[in-house]
């Protein structure tokens, strides 16, 4: 089972909007409506922002968004805010847990 | 509130079994679809998903470290329990549990996580 597939880096200006892909295969991410994304900021404990591709979380603003075509999800932050800038996995559920290797969201 | 915080030795030295214990509060291990999961974070890298273990005594491992783990709970103590062998310098570590909840058509992630605990492999 290998890992999700995500760039290691974007940015993004205060304001703007970006988007994460997560790349998988049609045994995980394509397979199934079991996509999850987590923030991380230096030191701190994952916290889920998105479930089941789109889902949000009671107290996760609207600005966090995802979507899901084929084999590849992807999380969209709109209204870029300072306090965005930290790492973000995606994770694919089926028999077990696959995380993606990691994307640092870096507000310019 | 649902709470989660992982406990057990900060140094392990190569080739010891790890013990790693976490105990929760707010929930119970016995509701229907409920679980934990262990999930570990290298310093300045990914996570790396490891066990999980549901109401049911579901168990679920990693493929790539299966026959290493091993995942249990007491539900009376509200505690899981991960014990690792043959720990390596590899294995250094922050490692975290997580609640998680999902049926058979549903999956809400792992919606709460613990602070993390810091392992060091070393002589």
């Amino acid at each position: 089972q290998s890992a999700l597939t995500q760039p290691a880096s974007v940015s993004g200006s205060p304001g703007q909007s970006i988007t994460i892909s997560c790349t998988g295969t049609s045994s995980d991410v394509g397979g199934y409506n079991y996509v999850s994304w987590y923030q991380q900021h230096p030191g701190k404990a994952p916290k889920l922002m998105i479930y089941e591709v789109s889902n949000r979380p009671s107290g996760v603003p609207d600005r966090f968004s995802g979507s899901k075509s084929g084999n590849t999800a992807s999380l969209t932050i709109s209204g870029l805010q300072a306090e965005d800038e930290a790492d973000y996995y995606c994770s694919s559920y089926t028999s077990s847990i696959v995380f993606g290797g990691g994307t640092k969201l870096t507000v310019l | 509130q649902i709470t989660l915080k992982e406990s057990g030795p900060t140094l392990v030295k190569p080739t010891q079994t790890l013990t790693l214990t976490c105990t929760f509060s707010g929930f119970s291990l016995s509701t229907s679809g409920v679980g934990v999961g262990w999930i570990r974070q290298p310093p300045g890298k990914a996570l790396e998903w490891l066990a999980l273990i549901y109401w049911d005594d579901d168990k679920r491992y990693s493929p790539s470290l299966k026959s290493r783990l091993t995942i249990t709970k007491d539900t009376s103590k509200n505690q899981v329990v991960l014990t690792m062998t043959n720990m390596d310098p590899v294995d250094t570590a922050t490692y975290y549990c997580a609640r998680l909840e999902s049926g058979t058509d549903y999956y809400y992630g792992m919606d709460v996580w613990g602070q993390g605990t810091t392992v060091t492999v070393s002589s």
